[in-house]
């Protein structure tokens, strides 16, 4: 059966600091996989999507960044976080368009 | 753009009783809506979907109805159980791509034992 992994499952950062979330599912291959994020009072935004290695689309600016080194892991980067980019960050993996299957999600606090 | 909206942020309802939950979207193109439930601290799970050639689905006490020329669907649960206290997505698909999948704002549900 497939899994999804997403590490760490909370972090607290200082403003400036850099970012790395990490996403792996197993079970399955060439999913499609994207990066949403729950902030306060909000829905599910998507922020990063990709259709296979090194493949990544994004579909908000801001100072963050998603890359696809293998094919079963997603990672979300920042070089310098803001206060705003504090919130619940959710990866997630399908076989195609339809349904979702999430990770546990990390919650990450920028002070 | 909102194209997917939850417009109720809360709902609290009585054990036993029935839970109603509203949906509406605004691109006609969508012919695929889910249901997923998300617990705090945890990543929302799929419950239940309806596709546009449909106006209801049924999976045990969970019924979800569409109505398309409303551009409207709606989650019922009945009989509501404390358990089921969370907060629910309505989400929208249309055969676009890989990032065909659109979220609302979630409702949060309470239900009073």
């Amino acid at each position: 059966s497939q899994t999804i992994h997403q590490w760490p499952a909370t972090l607290v950062q200082p403003v400036g600091s850099p970012l790395s979330l990490e996403c792996t599912v197993e079970g399955t291959s060439n999913p499609n996989l994207y990066w949403y994020r729950q902030a306060a009072g909000r829905g599910l935004q998507l922020l990063f999507y990709s259709v296979g290695i090194g493949q990544i689309s994004s579909e908000v600016p801001q100072n963050l960044s998603a890359s696809r080194p293998q094919d079963r892991q997603f990672i979300l980067s920042s070089k310098k976080l803001l206060l705003s980019d504090s919130g619940f960050y959710l990866c997630a993996w399908s076989m195609g368009p339809g349904e979702l299957f999430f990770g546990e999600g990390s919650r990450l606090t920028v002070l | 753009d909102q194209q997917v909206k939850q417009n109720s942020p809360s709902l609290s309802v009585q054990e036993g009783r029935i839970s109603i939950l509203n949906c509406d979207y605004t691109n006609s193109m969508f012919d695929y809506f889910l249901w997923y439930k998300k617990y705090p601290a945890e990543g929302p799970t799929f419950l239940i979907s309806i596709s546009s050639i449909k106006d209801k689905n049924e999976d045990g006490r969970f019924t979800v109805f569409l109505n398309k020329s409303a551009k409207h669907l709606s989650l019922h649960i009945v009989p509501s159980q404390p358990g089921d206290s969370a907060v629910y997505f309505c989400a929208a698909s249309g055969f676009t791509g890989a990032n065909n999948l659109f979220f609302g704002t979630g409702t949060r549900l309470t239900v009073i034992p």
